[in-house]
């Protein structure tokens, strides 16, 4: 059974910290790698994607992917309120299927 | 807008009404999906669509069928609901397999079967 496993949090941070959440998979064969926000009763939306080794920056998040460590991490600067929310590591494994992780929960005090 | 519509937003049914959850996106993306997402569990991938007449199973396919007849369409089929499939539905499309292809999602259909 491929997996995807995420700490489940909460992970709190003050407003202005970096906030670091972790991923890891078990499937070696996996291609892309992508980040999704999902707020209290919305629909996933993407953040990031990744398929290289190294670091992928966007605006105040950066994407980290370690393949010969099956880890995958994602980095928020400056964490607002507004940051807080559930987020969602996918893994596409072999094929087209993708993977979810469970979300690890984000609260950013202000 | 581009976007994924899925109707409806709120559905309650009895045990073995058979159901149908629409989707359909305007984005003219080849990939289609289906995940349910249940507290603890998150986001498992029921079926997925690579293009047209083509499906097939994701991680929780028992229960479930669907089609894929037209690009823009791909519906949720439930024959014969059942409690344990009481969920948060999400519908999501992707341009291809590219590999920085991620999915956009629709805003979800809760079910309730009693």
């Amino acid at each position: 059974q491929k997996e995807v496993e995420q700490n489940s949090g909460p992970l709190s941070v003050p407003e202005g910290a970096i906030a670091s959440l972790n991923c890891t998979y078990s499937d070696r064969g996996s291609q892309s790698f992508f980040w999704y926000r999902q707020y209290s009763g919305k629909s996933p939306e993407l953040i990031m994607s990744i398929y290289s080794n190294g670091d992928k920056e966007d605006g105040r998040f950066t994407a980290q992917l370690n393949k010969a460590s099956q880890y995958v991490s994602l980095l928020i600067r400056d964490s607002q309120p507004s940051d807080s929310a559930t987020y969602l590591c996918a893994v596409r494994a072999g094929g087209f299927k993708t993977i979810f992780g469970a979300g690890t929960r984000l609260f950013v005090k202000a | 807008e581009a976007q994924v519509t899925q109707n409806p937003r709120y559905l309650i049914t009895v045990t073995g009404k058979k159901l149908t959850v629409t989707c359909s996106q305007n984005m003219n993306h080849e990939y289609m999906s289906w995940y349910r997402q249940d507290p603890g569990l998150g986001l498992r991938q029921i079926y997925y669509s690579m293009n047209v007449e083509v499906t097939d199973k994701g991680d929780v396919p028992e229960g479930y069928k669907v089609s894929r007849k037209e690009k823009r369409n791909f519906p949720l089929i439930l024959e014969s609901p059942s409690p344990n499939q009481t969920s948060l539905y999400f519908c999501a499309s992707s341009p291809g397999g590219g590999l920085n292809y991620g999915y956009t999602f629709g805003s979800g259909t809760r079910l309730t079967v009693v």
